[in-house]
């Protein structure tokens, strides 16, 4: 299966973005999505775990969601901030056991 | 505190062999799967494969079966990515990253680049 994301977001600071991905096969809702930033040079950090779970650092303006009828997950910032901007992967897996990431999305906050 | 910590920059001719290493530290290395993720310069992210160090079980992305070969010394708690004829299409940063049963990857390592080059 595959995990698609857009591109490239942009939005202003204080305003809200959301970022989807579309699972190609199999339901969304079997395994956990989990969202990873990386800014450049560092290593991918987790903003969400388990579909909607922040791990303790991550602020709650990020949240997450899936939705079974477009058979997808979202990422939501609100309140955004220039510290937010960075590259955002979606990644889940399947009974096989494998796993996917989507293809990145950049945030740019203008 | 757990860390994975990677070994480094690497240069190397196609045709060559290479072993990058991951040692793991602060908690149990046995008990938790430990995944290889490529980045080739300027993209995405890409899940490689997975071993769970306590019984050396593995699995691969169809994209890299035969490609590549993770394997781990439990007794040094390092896990391994191995080639053994690099290709320049192999120049890319690995990170290995420990994962939950959930399917999170809360602790990376800082990555290591392969740079294979004629």
């Amino acid at each position: 299966f595959m995990l698609t994301q857009p591109h490239s977001v942009s939005e202003s600071p204080g305003k809200t973005v959301t970022v989807s991905c579309t699972r190609s096969s199999g339901s969304i809702a079997s395994n956990f999505v989990q969202w990873f930033r990386q800014r450049p040079g560092s290593s991918p950090t987790t903003v969400i775990y388990e579909d909607n779970k922040r791990p303790s650092g991550v602020p709650d303006r990020f949240s997450g969601s899936i939705d079974s009828s477009s058979n997808s997950a979202s990422l939501t910032i609100s309140g955004l901030q220039t510290d937010d901007e960075a590259d955002y992967y979606c990644h889940s897996y399947d009974s096989s056991n494998h796993e996917v990431f989507g293809g990145g999305t950049r945030l740019t906050v203008l | 505190e757990v860390q994975l910590v990677q070994s480094g920059a690497e240069v190397k001719k196609p045709g060559e062999s290479l072993k990058i290493s991951c040692k793991g530290s602060g908690y149990n290395f046995d008990t938790y799967w430990i995944a290889w993720v490529r980045q080739m310069p300027g993209k995405g992210l890409e899940w490689v494969g997975i071993i769970y160090p306590g019984d050396s079980d593995t699995s691969y992305s169809p994209s890299f079966q035969g490609q590549v070969t993770i394997s781990a010394d439990k007794s040094i708690s390092t896990a391994y990515l191995q080639w053994s004829s690099l290709k320049a299409s192999d120049t890319a940063i690995y990170y290995c990253a420990r994962r939950y049963s959930s399917g999170d990857y809360p602790y990376w390592g800082q990555g290591t680049l392969v740079t294979v080059s004629s």
